[in-house]
């Protein structure tokens, strides 16, 4: 079955810091992967995406995110952390079978960033 | 502006009443989806439609009903069926095409004491 796993529930580092998000899947076609945020009460905002080429990909907020196909991995990546950037960090995959469009989410890993 | 609009923020109700949560969506998104997010868990699917008149149920769709009588619309009814309906709801929306992406509204909170 299809299966998003992000390992680390909960992640701290301090800002200025670089910061490495993980994130597997468990996926037998061409996966097509995203990674969101979220803060407190709000609802979720894509920071990038990624379908083919490429396997580096450039997102929102100096975010990118690396594809890896033999590790089945989609780590998201930031070089220098803001205290902004404190919230909840969902990687998902697009389940694409005959008509079925959805997406299989991971339970997300919450940043906290300290000053 | 376009979007997805979801109201109201909170949503308080007493527990063995039903409530309807709206959500509505002027992107052209043919296909919607309603997730129920509680804390620890990620998100889970309750519903979701590819196209109007038409909807599936997801992961956890027991004490839900929704309809999509238009594009730009697909309520969630939560019934007294739901054994523990206090939580956080996400409705978003997909152009539906493969490995398109979802775009998400900012949620309602809803508390049944």
């Amino acid at each position: 079955a299809q299966s998003v796993t992000q390992p680390d529930i909960h992640i701290t580092v301090s800002e200025g810091a670089s910061l490495e998000l993980r994130c597997n899947y468990s996926y037998g076609a061409t996966p097509y992967l995203f990674w969101y945020v979220q803060s407190p009460g709000q609802g979720l905002q894509l920071l990038l995406k990624y379908f083919s080429g490429d396997t580096l990909v450039q997102g929102i907020k100096g975010f990118e995110a690396e594809f890896k196909r033999s590790q089945s991995s989609f780590n998201l990546r930031k070089p220098s952390v803001h205290w902004s950037d404190a919230a909840e960090y969902f990687c998902a995959v697009a389940l694409n079978a005959g008509n079925n469009r959805k997406l299989i989410w991971g339970l997300g890993t919450s940043l906290a960033v300290n000053p | 502006d376009g979007g997805i609009t979801q109201s109201p923020k909170y949503l308080f109700r007493k527990e063995g009443q039903n409530v309807t949560l709206s959500c509505e969506q002027n992107l052209n998104h043919d296909a919607m989806y309603w997730y129920r997010q509680d804390p620890g868990q990620g998100l889970r699917l309750i519903y979701y439609s590819q196209i109007v008149n038409d909807f599936q149920k997801g992961d956890i769709a027991e004490g839900y009903s929704v309809s999509r009588e238009k594009k730009e619309s697909f309520p969630l009814t939560v019934t007294s069926a739901q054994k523990n309906p206090t939580a956080f709801y996400l409705c978003a929306s997909s152009p539906g095409t493969k490995g398109a992406e979802a775009f998400f509204g900012q949620g309602t909170r809803l508390t049944v004491v």
